[in-house]
């Protein structure tokens, strides 16, 4: 079973600041999500990698394979960027019925 | 842009009371999947649902609990009877998937579910 551990599990920053959110697993995966859930419970998919870097606007999520570590990070920081994000693996086989297995989630709070 | 949507989003049940959660997930995909999260915990996965039969399914998800695609585009959960533990927030997704490729899973708003 795979373990997925966040860090930091709260985080209050201001706005502007770099924002890194990391998370490490115990078992070897096929891809990682990163995830965002907002106050109201919905849940948006930020990211799948499963290698390397990906960038989205201000996102910028990268993983290491052998390290079995993930980071997410946030450039210029905002407000809205208020909630909480989640990480979540997939398992080694990489077949499509694979649940995610998640974290607890960071959460983040940009203050004006 | 397709998203999956679920229904009702907030669900009111007494305990015992059967209950049956709804999804429609995006029209091209192929896996679907059930999550739950309980109230300041992490989410968790419940199952995961291909070709018109359950893939993989986690020790929560006992005989109280089941799905089906009952038409081409809805994808139920139902609970046989409810128990206070059950309150929660139920999230369904879907994803793409063919063969052995891993894809992005997209997630419905979620129905919360509360047991009395």
């Amino acid at each position: 079973k795979n373990e997925v551990e966040q860090s930091p599990q709260n985080l209050t920053a201001q706005e502007g600041e770099f924002i890194t959110i990391n998370c490490s697993y115990s078992v070897g995966i096929s891809a990682l999500h990163w995830l965002q859930q907002h106050p109201g419970g919905g849940i948006v998919s930020l990211f799948m990698l499963s290698s390397g870097k990906k960038k989205h606007g201000r996102l910028i999520a990268t993983i290491n394979i052998q390290e079995k570590h993930s980071s997410l990070h946030i450039t210029a920081s905002h407000p809205r960027d208020s909630a909480v994000y989640i990480c979540a693996v997939v398992g080694g086989s990489g077949g499509g019925a694979d649940g995610l297995t998640f974290g607890k989630g960071t959460h983040l709070i940009i203050q004006p | 842009e397709p998203e999956v949507t679920q229904t009702p989003s907030h669900q009111v049940t007494q305990m015992g009371q059967e209950v049956i959660l709804r999804c429609v997930p995006i029209s091209n995909h192929l896996y679907f999947y059930w999550y739950r999260q309980i109230l300041g915990q992490k989410v968790e996965f419940l199952v995961s649902f291909y070709n018109n039969e359950i893939s993989e399914k986690s020790e929560i998800f006992d005989d109280q609990f089941s799905v089906e695609r009952p038409d081409g585009s809805n994808f139920t959960l139902k609970i046989r009877s409810t128990k206070l533990e059950d309150s929660a927030m139920y999230f369904c997704a879907s994803s793409i998937s063919p063969g052995l490729a891993v894809n992005e899973q997209f997630f419905g708003p979620g129905t919360r579910l509360t047991v009395l």
